[in-house]
């Protein structure tokens, strides 16, 4: 079967840096997705990898290794407003998403 | 990027009642998609909503429990039936922007159901 593997929860300091992993095993690969949700809210687009490496947006930077199936959602400089869901997502070969549990960060003063 | 307007925010149900969820996107658009996202649990989509055509169902999901209408470009309805305590969840309507494998989810704020 299809899965995507993060962790459930993280907690980080303001100011630092949290890296947030994702291993998937899926049917085939065409991108993957990195979306945060904050707490009763929609999830909101954040970045997309489809070659290996690392894709860098301001304070936010995703890394991908297709042969590892690993993904990393790196964030620098933590602010409050970072406290949120992060959703890890994998199209597949037939291109549907596969979508991660998500990972809750908690973002401590 | 589209903006999508849906509604109810949230609602509380009885069992056996139904409910239907409307979508309305600023923009015509091909295909709209149905998710549920389960308290703890990833999104899960229930449905393809195509205009013009039947909704395309996922494994698990059936149309007389989630029928959905699709009767223009920019709007389309899920109604969860007969309601069990099961269904309290937040249903999600999306749309997918740009190209390729690339295409971006764009989703609604979301409608928070509760069944007692």
């Amino acid at each position: 079967g299809q899965n995507i593997d993060q962790p459930t929860e993280m907690t980080a300091t303001e100011g630092a840096i949290v890296q947030i992993n994702c291993t998937y095993q899926t049917s085939g690969f065409n991108g993957l997705f990195w979306y945060q949700q904050h707490a009763g809210e929609a999830p909101t687009f954040l970045s997309y990898n489809v070659l290996d490496g690392l894709e860098e947006k301001g304070r936010f930077s995703s890394f991908l290794s297709r042969s590892k199936g690993y993904s990393y959602l790196l964030l620098k400089e933590l602010q409050m407003k970072d406290s949120a869901s992060y959703l890890c997502a994998v199209r597949d070969e037939n291109y549907q998403l596969i979508w991660g549990a998500g990972t809750k960060l908690i973002i401590k003063p | 990027s589209a903006v999508i307007s849906q509604k109810p925010s949230r609602d509380i149900c009885q069992r056996g009642t139904s409910l239907t969820i409307q979508c309305q996107v600023d923009s015509q658009v091909t295909m709209m998609f149905w998710y549920r996202q389960q308290p703890g649990q990833s999104l899960t989509l229930i449905a393809t909503a195509n205009q013009g055509s039947e909704a395309t169902y996922e494994s698990g999901f059936v149309i007389d429990k989630f029928p959905i209408s699709r009767p223009n470009l920019t709007f389309s309805t899920l109604t969860v039936s007969n309601m069990s305590p099961e269904d309290s969840s937040i249903y999600l309507c999306s749309v997918e922007e740009g190209s390729s494998g690339a295409n971006v989810l764009t989703f609604g704020a979301g409608s928070r159901l509760t069944v007692l």
